[in-house]
């Protein structure tokens, strides 16, 4: 079936660092990928979204490439701050609309 | 324009007792889902409502109800509260655009359920 693994957190960095948080997927056929942003006591939102292999999604200086070579949507920031720290959710979307959700990674950035 | 809303906030109920959660859109959304959160497994499906009048199981429907009340709104119900059932509740609405290639899911800020 299909299913969503990413990167246990928490993830801790100092602010400016560089941001890498896994995903890799296993689906039948190609999926859109999302990645979900939650900040604390709110529900979630997307951030960014890649629909066909090789497309690049991006917004907010968050950055992942559908890799179907890899299955992978590796989540990427160059310069983290403090406002990032959050819950990361990688996704994808079946074939019959249904969002299959990774298990979340906590990201902490301290000044 | 809210989005999705959804009541109560937070809810502490004993074992055996009843609630119903409640959740709505404006966004004119045909679907609707009830996920829950819970910690290290990610958001599951409990059930979804693809269009106003029907409604489908998810991933973990057991000891739950929902009734998609009109187009706006999609309730979930606990006939008999147990503790297993402690957790976040998110509500989703989502619509395909012509033309588009995915749907993007809309969600609800949460009611956090504590079921002593």
């Amino acid at each position: 079936g299909n299913s969503v693994t990413q990167m246990e957190g928490p993830v801790t960095l100092s602010e400016e660092a560089f941001l890498t948080i896994n995903c890799t997927y296993t689906a039948t056929g190609y999926p859109s990928l999302f990645w979900y942003v939650q900040y604390p006591g709110e529900g979630l939102q997307l951030l960014l979204k890649a629909t066909k292999a090789d497309d690049k999604g991006s917004n907010k200086g968050f950055e992942a490439t559908y890799r179907k070579e890899t299955t992978s949507f590796h989540l990427e920031k160059g310069s983290v701050q403090v406002s990032d720290s959050a819950v990361y959710f990688c996704a994808l979307l079946d074939n019959t609309d249904k969002l299959i959700f990774g298990t979340g990674t906590r990201l902490q950035v301290f000044p | 324009n809210a989005g999705v809303t959804q009541t109560p906030k937070f809810q502490v109920l004993k074992t055996g007792q009843s609630m119903t959660l409640q959740c709505a859109q404006d966004m004119n959304h045909n679907s609707m889902y009830w996920y829950r959160q819970d910690p290290g497994m990610g958001l599951r499906l409990i059930y979804y409502s693809a269009s106003e009048g029907t409604t489908d199981k998810g991933e973990v429907p057991n000891g739950y109800n929902v009734s998609r009340l009109n187009k706006r709104e999609f309730s979930l119900r606990l006939e008999s509260a147990a503790p297993s059932q402690t957790s976040v509740y998110f509500c989703a609405s989502s619509e395909w655009l012509a033309g588009a290639s995915y749907n993007e899911q809309f969600f609800g800020p949460g009611t956090r359920l504590t079921v002593l």
